[in-house]
């Protein structure tokens, strides 16, 4: 069965500072997808990056980026020179390999992200 | 791109009573997926959608829930009778598929209240 844990429930940083969320992962697929969704105060889920298990390369994008490592099964975000704006809760989600593609999503609990002005 | 169109986005309904969410999804989409989210028990999916063919419902808590899909544009989640135990927010997501895994785009959700 798979499996998503995010263990950091609630993070509050300082403005600007940077932070990084931590997912950890289990599945027994060798195909498998990784998410990060980003749930605003406003309460929509909305899509950050996906990652297929066999592309480790890591991702930047602006002031986010995300560390794959197969070894330690984990898929960190982090956000550099953190904003207001990023307050939020963060969640990881995998996904399994099937004929159809897209499956469930299982996610993690969360990280609710509080940036201080 | 309109997105995924959730409606109602709130409802309070008293106990017993029928509710009936509704979801559009992405134009194009071919798999649609049924999620609900409570403090107890995170982010779950009830059941999804491929092609308008219901592919995995293990995820729907009980015979008071039924989904449907009647073609590729529409799609509702009907609890009846309702229980407070059913207050949550239930998001509708509709993603591509194709030969490899795609994102799914959630819509905005709809806060269902049971008193």
């Amino acid at each position: 069965a798979q499996k998503v844990t995010q263990a950091q429930t609630e993070i509050s940083v300082v403005e600007k500072e940077d932070v990084t969320l931590d997912c950890v992962y289990e599945t027994r697929d060798t195909t498998y997808y990784l998410f990060w969704y980003k749930q605003p105060p406003s309460g929509e889920l909305v899509f950050l990056i996906r990652r297929n298990s066999f592309d480790e390369q890591n991702e930047i994008s602006g002031r986010y980026s995300w560390n794959f490592q197969k070894s330690t099964s984990s898929f960190n975000f982090t956000i550099t020179a953190s904003q207001v704006v990023d307050s939020a809760v963060y969640f990881c989600a995998l996904s399994e390999g099937s004929d159809f593609g897209n499956e469930k999503l299982t996610f993690g609990t969360g990280t609710r992200l509080t940036i201080i002005p | 791109d309109a997105g995924v169109i959730q409606s109602p986005r709130h409802e309070v309904t008293e106990m017993g009573q029928e509710v009936t969410l509704r979801c559009k999804p992405i134009s194009g989409h071919n798999s649609l997926f049924w999620y609900r989210q409570t403090m107890m028990r995170g982010l779950e999916l009830l059941i999804y959608f491929n092609n308008n063919v219901p592919i995995d419902d293990s995820g729907m808590p009980e015979d008071r829930f039924s989904a449907k899909m009647p073609n590729a544009s529409f799609s509702t989640l009907k609890i009846q009778p309702s229980e407070p135990r059913d207050s949550a927010v239930y998001f509708c997501a509709s993603s591509l598929v194709r030969t490899m895994n795609t994102e799914a785009f959630f819509g905005q959700g709809t806060r269902l209240t049971v008193v």
